[in-house]
């Protein structure tokens, strides 16, 4: 299994620009996870989808902040315009949720460095 | 979720058991004890988790107390590649949690030779 495929793994872009990250589950996986990582803050949870659905979107900063999930094996985090503040790793996490199975044995992808100058 | 305490760092000579300390001193009765490490510039990794009995894997080997407020995650041979920030994580399982987690500022493990 190729585990979960995060894309970019680095992006550097100047404020005002749109940037969208993108995450492959692994698949049969149904629950996906975006993360973000700084030093100030740690690993926060932004979003989290169960069979495409949003479940949770409580941790999404704010407006400019957007994730979809149009299929099993696909999400983007778009970040719309962006800012300096906003430089971090950003996560995706995939995991199973239900036959038998325990949804908090996430897996993670590498991560996308983002710096937004 | 209950609020876990760990200690900031630790130090831990190679080939000896390292033993990370968890207080969750507010667990509720069906809450879980799941424990996370991130390597440098990695994604976290599972380890293991439990709710009540020891566990262990390959990875690792969990005790719980048994009045459940704190736990142990033992590392048998800590190898230099153990490295790592580890997370203790307690959180509800199933209804309608799908599996959200929410990360503490772990502690700093180092591994020396």
């Amino acid at each position: 299994d190729a585990g979960v495929i995060q894309s970019p793994r680095h992006e550097v872009t100047e404020m005002g620009q749109e940037v969208t990250l993108r995450c492959k589950p692994i698949s049969g996986h149904n629950s996906l996870f975006w993360y973000r990582q700084t030093m100030m803050r740690g690993l926060e949870l932004l979003i989290y989808f169960n069979n495409n659905v949003p479940i949770d979107d409580s941790g999404m900063p704010e407006d400019r902040f957007s994730a979809k999930m149009p299929n099993a094996s696909f999400s983007t985090l778009k970040i719309q315009p962006s800012e300096p503040r906003d430089s971090a790793v950003y996560f995706c996490a995939s995991s199973l949720v239900g036959g038998g199975a325990s949804p908090y044995e996430q897996y993670f992808g590498p991560g996308t460095r983002l710096t937004v100058t | 979720d209950a609020k876990t305490t760990q200690p900031t760092s630790m130090d831990c000579a190679e080939g000896r058991a390292a033993n990370l300390p968890c207080n969750h001193s507010t667990i509720s009765g069906n809450e879980y004890v799941y424990w996370y490490r991130q390597i440098h510039s990695q994604g976290p990794q599972y380890i293991i988790h439990g709710l009540k009995n020891n566990e262990t894997n390959e990875m690792a080997s969990l005790i719980i107390t048994e009045d459940r407020k704190s736990s142990t995650l033992i590392l048998p041979h800590a190898t230099l590649r153990d490295t790592a920030v580890y997370y203790c994580i307690v959180s509800v399982a199933g209804g309608t949690s799908y599996g959200k987690l929410t990360f503490g500022q772990g502690t700093i493990l180092t591994v020396h030779p």
